[in-house]
């Protein structure tokens, strides 16, 4: 696609439950990054991968929280047992070399 | 201490004011500085690319960047109230990898 795609927009789940969300970077872009906004708070660096190893995860909260991506192309960030804090907006962002980084639209997780 | 640092606000200014945001930075080898502009609900987009040092002017938005002080700037001028939305900084030291501050809410009252 033309751009950086993210799914679901919007999630709700109950405390406990396990929760995948998916980023599909632009095309040929090696980069990708996952973030994380809670409300009122600013842009959280999760884990950056460069093409499919992720050379730093040191922004993931705990072991509930992994991410892979195959193929050099689709991310995957998963929650394990999700808790109420874990309630935010998860951005994924992509880049080529010596390009900015464009971001998708974000999934808003609401845990209940 | 985080490499990029940017004060959360919130920023409250009046309709037509010169708005001033900031972000200092750890790491001499940046070389590449955006600005990204996010709305409410919305995705951040960029709003500025300059590299190493300068200034770059695009409308009423001016990107500066020291690099002797390790301080970078986005001004805004005769601010709107379609300006109001959160604004990031990030950087680059060239390659793939890019830091981004926290971001600085900005509102601007009619």
């Amino acid at each position: 696609g033309a751009g950086v795609s993210q799914s679901p927009s919007n999630k709700v789940t109950e405390k406990g439950k396990d929760v995948e969300l998916r980023c599909d970077p632009i095309s040929g872009h090696t980069a990708l990054y996952w973030y994380r906004q809670s409300l009122g708070q600013g842009l959280e660096f999760l884990i950056y991968f460069q093409g499919n190893s992720a050379p730093d995860k040191s922004g993931l909260p705990s072991d509930r929280f992994s991410a892979e991506r195959t193929g050099g192309s689709v991310s995957t960030l998963t929650i394990q047992r999700t808790q109420q804090e874990d309630s935010a907006v998860y951005l994924c962002a992509s880049s080529a070399y010596n390009t900015e980084a464009f971001f998708g639209q974000g999934t808003r997780l609401t845990v209940v | 201490q985080k490499e990029v640092e940017q004060d959360p606000g919130p920023l409250s200014v009046p309709e037509g004011a010169i708005v001033s945001l900031n972000c200092t930075y750890s790491n001499s080898a940046f070389q590449y500085f955006m600005w990204y502009r996010q709305y409410s609900r919305k995705g951040p987009e960029l709003l500025m690319y300059t590299y190493s040092s300068g200034n770059k002017e695009d409308g009423r938005f001016t990107a500066q960047v020291d690099k002797s002080s390790k301080y970078i700037s986005l001004f805004i001028r005769d601010s709107q109230p379609s300006d109001s939305a959160t604004y990031l900084c990030a950087m680059k030291t060239g390659g793939f990898k890019t830091i981004f501050g926290a971001g600085t809410r900005l509102f601007v009252k009619a």
